[in-house]
């Protein structure tokens, strides 16, 4: 059974700072790995998109990796904001039909 | 731009009350999806469907039901609300590529339910 596991739970970091922030799974048989934000009383918004065969996607001032035979995602944030403040969530595409396996996420909060 | 919509937004239920949560999504996508997330255990997939008139349990489907009698919309039941059942809970709801690895979900703004 597939499992995400993102570390650390929780990030607090002073404006400017560049940060990372990190995501396992168990199964390396997955299709793409997503990170996706989600701010307090709303959904999901899907931030990057990493398809199995590609090492990173960059959005921005968003750098996603994958190493996928080691099982490991990073979200790289580079001169973070304050408005960067907002849980980070990363899933992967298991091999069931669609579904995603979601972390637990990382709620991070960017001071001025 | 409404995207994906879910009605109600809150709701508190008596254990034993039944109520159907509505998603509605104006994107003319194929799948459509129902999860719940709770603390400590991320978003877990309840129900989704592939298309009109199809549905197919995830990894939480005990104690719901579902109905995709349109394409647009997506309704989650709860026949006998439980203690358990209270949570968060998402829609989402994504295209069909040939592609499938270029499919990405959207989301709703979520329904908070609590059931007493």
């Amino acid at each position: 059974k597939q499992e995400v596991t993102q570390i650390p739970a929780a990030l607090s970091v002073p404006e400017g700072e560049n940060l990372v922030l990190n995501c396992s799974f168990t199964d390396s048989a997955i299709y793409n790995l997503q990170w996706f934000r989600q701010d307090p009383g709303k959904g999901l918004t899907s931030l990057l998109l990493i398809q199995s065969s590609q090492r990173e996607q960059t959005s921005g001032r968003l750098n996603a990796s994958l190493d996928k035979s080691s099982g490991r995602s990073t979200l790289y944030i580079a001169a973070s904001q304050p408005g960067d403040s907002a849980t980070y969530l990363c899933a992967v595409r298991d091999t069931g039909f669609q579904k995603l396996v979601f972390g637990t996420g990382t709620r991070l909060l960017v001071s001025p | 731009n409404a995207g994906v919509t879910q009605t109600p937004k809150f709701r508190v239920l008596k254990t034993g009350q039944s109520m159907t949560l509505l998603c509605a999504q104006d994107m003319n996508h194929e799948y459509m999806y129902w999860y719940r997330q709770d603390p400590g255990m991320g978003l877990r997939l309840i129900h989704y469907s592939v298309g009109e008139g199809t549905t197919a349990k995830g990894e939480v489907p005990d104690g719901y039901n579902v109905s995709r009698l349109k394409k647009q919309n997506f309704l989650l039941g709860l026949e006998s609300a439980a203690p358990s059942q209270t949570s968060v809970y998402f829609c989402a709801s994504s295209p069909r590529w040939r592609d499938s690895s270029k499919n990405i979900q959207y989301f709703g703004a979520g329904t908070r339910l609590s059931v007493l």
